[in-house]
């Protein structure tokens, strides 16, 4: 079992639809807990970190369930420019990061 | 604004060959780590250095060696490349560990081994 599993879509939205990606992972040690976006193969860009209060940032809202040990993102209003891989990231000791293999969204117009 | 820099960018090699790939941080962080990315897999962590002098084993650390003589760099070494390692090879760095900051990637290296 992999210790951070995501859906790997792709999921195919419209513009302005809301879309909801989520993670489940398996160590329950894990520190902390992060989204991650990649486009086509980039370096992986912090989107946001993920809190049990739940976060948000704009049209992006993250929740963690430490007791599931669950995470989700939620997109509002999706633009084009969100197209792209969405990355569950989880920490461990010395910050070791734990990447889910990611999942893939593309918005069409 | 350099943050976290790879060198090379891409690099062939011949199955056999031995070459360094270079991270280069200007934030003064602490702690760096080597991550390899193939198709279908999340990235996965080689190495890892909590300080200057230090070095540590990720979850795939065999056929690489690391060193971190200078806090800015922290360097991957092939010594026998293998066709097993054909990825793309992340550095990231952070300066706070146990924290919700993020690790700063660099842009990669793409390595292909014939």
């Amino acid at each position: 079992r992999k210790e951070v599993e995501q859906d790997p879509g792709p999921f195919n939205v419209p513009e302005g639809a809301t879309v909801a990606f989520n993670c489940t992972y398996s160590n329950s040690a894990s520190q902390s807990f992060f989204w991650y976006r990649q486009d086509c193969r980039k370096e992986p860009k912090l989107l946001m970190s993920v809190y049990s209060s739940g976060n948000e940032d704009g049209r992006f809202t993250a929740q963690l369930n430490r007791a599931s040990q669950y995470i989700s993102l939620l997109i509002r209003d999706s633009k084009l420019s969100d197209s792209a891989t969405y990355l569950c990231v989880v920490a461990t000791g010395f910050q070791k990061l734990v990447f889910g293999t990611g999942t893939r969204l593309l918005v069409s117009p | 604004n350099a943050g976290v820099t790879q060198t090379p960018k891409f690099r062939v090699l011949k199955t056999g060959q031995s070459m360094t790939l270079l991270c280069a941080q200007d934030m003064n962080h602490e702690y760096m780590y080597w991550y390899r990315q193939d198709p279908g897999m999340g990235l996965r962590l080689i190495h890892y250095s909590v300080g200057e002098g230090t070095t540590a084993k990720g979850e795939v650390p065999d056929g690489y060696n690391v060193s971190r003589l200078k806090k800015q760099n922290f360097l991957l070494g092939l010594e026998s490349a293998a066709p097993s390692q054909t990825s793309v090879y992340f550095c990231a760095s952070t300066d706070r560990p146990y924290s919700n900051q993020p690790q700063h990637f660099g842009d990669g290296t793409r390595l292909s081994i014939l």
